[in-house]
């Protein structure tokens, strides 16, 4: 079963850099990803596909401070230079065998 | 710019019905799949249905499966989602989202609306 796995909450200091994680359950390590960010109040804001092999594509506009990147199941998104707008939850989305949504992880900036 | 706005929703009953509107703008929306995604309240995201761009591959959760109609008009630039038999778990901010790729439920959602409120209750 494809399921995608986040922790639920993550912090960091204003101009720090964090790391969250996105794992994908066995027998699924090849499969791409998209990362959405969800403001308080908002829509889900597409930031990237992220492929296996950590190239990744970005949605309009996003900024160089967001990345993606790779390592066996799991798919990570750096923020660097975080900024208090960055408060936000994070989605991994999957597909493949239907579309599969990570639980979030919440992300705080201190 | 492209743009999907979200509408319809609302108060229902237990057992009550409702349809939701996407508003397209800004791109060609009939090369597009879509989708519906929901999120019950301080939940995360859950995928509902999606519809390819000539309406002829359609796909649902089971939680929705038999409830509800997915559908598109290309010539209005419009998805809808057909609600029936209402329970009280399908109380949530409902979602259009466009798929990045060709192939239906086979890709990223690049574009996002802000969402349309549904409150199942009697």
């Amino acid at each position: 079963q494809l399921v995608l796995t986040q922790s639920p909450s993550a912090s960091a200091s204003l101009g720090a850099s964090v790391k969250l994680t996105c794992t994908l359950s066995s027998g699924h390590s090849s499969y791409a990803i998209a990362w959405h960010q969800q403001q308080p109040e908002k829509g889900p804001r597409y930031l990237m596909k992220l492929n296996s092999d950590g190239s990744h594509s970005k949605g309009d506009g996003i900024p160089d401070r967001f990345s993606g990147s790779s390592s066996g199941a799991e798919r990570y998104l750096t923020i660097s230079s975080l900024q208090s707008e960055d408060e936000a939850d994070y989605y991994c989305q999957t597909w493949g065998t239907g579309i599969v949504f990570g639980g979030g992880t919440k992300l705080t900036v201190l | 710019e492209v743009q999907l706005v979200e509408s319809g929703g609302g108060l229902v009953k237990p057992g009550g019905s409702l349809r939701l509107s996407c508003a397209a703008s800004g791109f060609t929306f009939s090369s597009y799949s879509m989708n519906w995604v929901r999120q019950a309240p301080g939940k995360g995201l859950e995928w509902v249905s999606s519809i390819s761009s000539s309406s002829s591959y359609i796909y649902y959760a089971d939680s929705v499966k038999g409830r509800f109609t997915i559908s598109r008009d290309n010539a209005k630039n419009s998805l809808y989602l057909q609600m029936n038999s209402l329970r009280a778990e399908d109380t949530a901010v409902y979602y259009c989202a466009r798929d990045l790729g060709i192939a239906v439920a086979d890709d990223a959602f690049d574009i996002w609306g802000q969402g349309t409120m549904v409150t199942v209750s009697s």
